[in-house]
């Protein structure tokens, strides 16, 4: 199925360690987004790339690193883990603006993170 | 900066009855978008219905339909017909518009969002 495919969908890490969520897309999307989500904060960004070759830092970038690998692939990196960073982790992508395009993101189903 | 506000984090509801979330936007950008998403427990962000600012009429689909009050920079949700399968957050979310062909979507900047429960 079309769509944005997260892996992996649940990680338990400890304090320092580090790892790689990964992020592709199917449906020729030229942006991409990580955002984070807590309890009662909703959902807040990361990293984006607006277009093949570009990462833009969002809302929350420390802590983070990110790597626009193709037009398909997003990936955000954990160097050092901290407590804090435990949360779900979404990623999203978005078609360019022009006519006809349903304005809007297309999630991944999420990865969930703890970090101990 | 642009923000979003949800003032209920917690609903609920009868099924078949009616519900209305609230969300309001404080913005000073003219050409915008407006979205209602919703994760159920499976986690799955999916949207629900979406509003251009420079539209005046009201988005509906199915039985989801929006009260955007552009002036008063309001976006409230209303469902009809509650059902079981509604229960989920829902966040409402605002994107200003960046530019109009072949460039990047704005970004999505999330309220908090309304956990809504419909009960049998």
């Amino acid at each position: 199925n079309a769509g944005v495919t997260q892996t992996p969908k649940f990680q338990v890490l400890k304090t320092g360690q580090s790892m790689t969520l990964q992020c592709a897309q199917d449906m020729n999307h030229n942006s991409m987004y990580w955002y984070r989500q807590d309890p009662g904060m909703g959902l807040r960004l990361i990293y984006y790339s607006a277009s093949e070759g570009t990462t833009d830092k969002g809302e929350v970038p420390n802590g983070y690193n990110v790597s626009r690998l193709n037009k398909r692939e997003f990936s955000l990196r954990l160097e050092s883990a901290a407590p804090s960073q435990t949360s779900v982790y979404f990623c999203a992508s978005s078609p360019p603006t022009g006519t006809g395009v349903n304005y809007g993101y297309t999630f991944g189903s999420g990865t969930r993170l703890t970090v101990v | 900066a642009q923000t979003v506000t949800q003032s209920q984090p917690e609903m609920s509801v009868q099924e078949a009855e009616t519900v209305t979330l609230s969300c309001t936007y404080d913005t000073s950008e003219n050409n915008y978008y407006l979205f209602w998403y919703k994760q159920p427990p499976s986690r799955q962000m999916i949207l629900v219905i979406r509003q251009e600012a420079y539209k005046q009429q009201n988005a509906t689909e199915n039985r989801f339909s929006v009260n955007f009050q552009k002036a008063a920079k309001s976006f409230s949700l209303k469902i009809s017909d509650s059902q079981l399968g509604d229960t989920a957050m829902y966040f409402c979310a605002f994107m200003k518009r960046l530019s109009y062909y072949g460039g990047s979507q704005g970004n999505l900047i999330f309220g908090k969002g309304t956990k809504l429960s419909v009960k049998p």
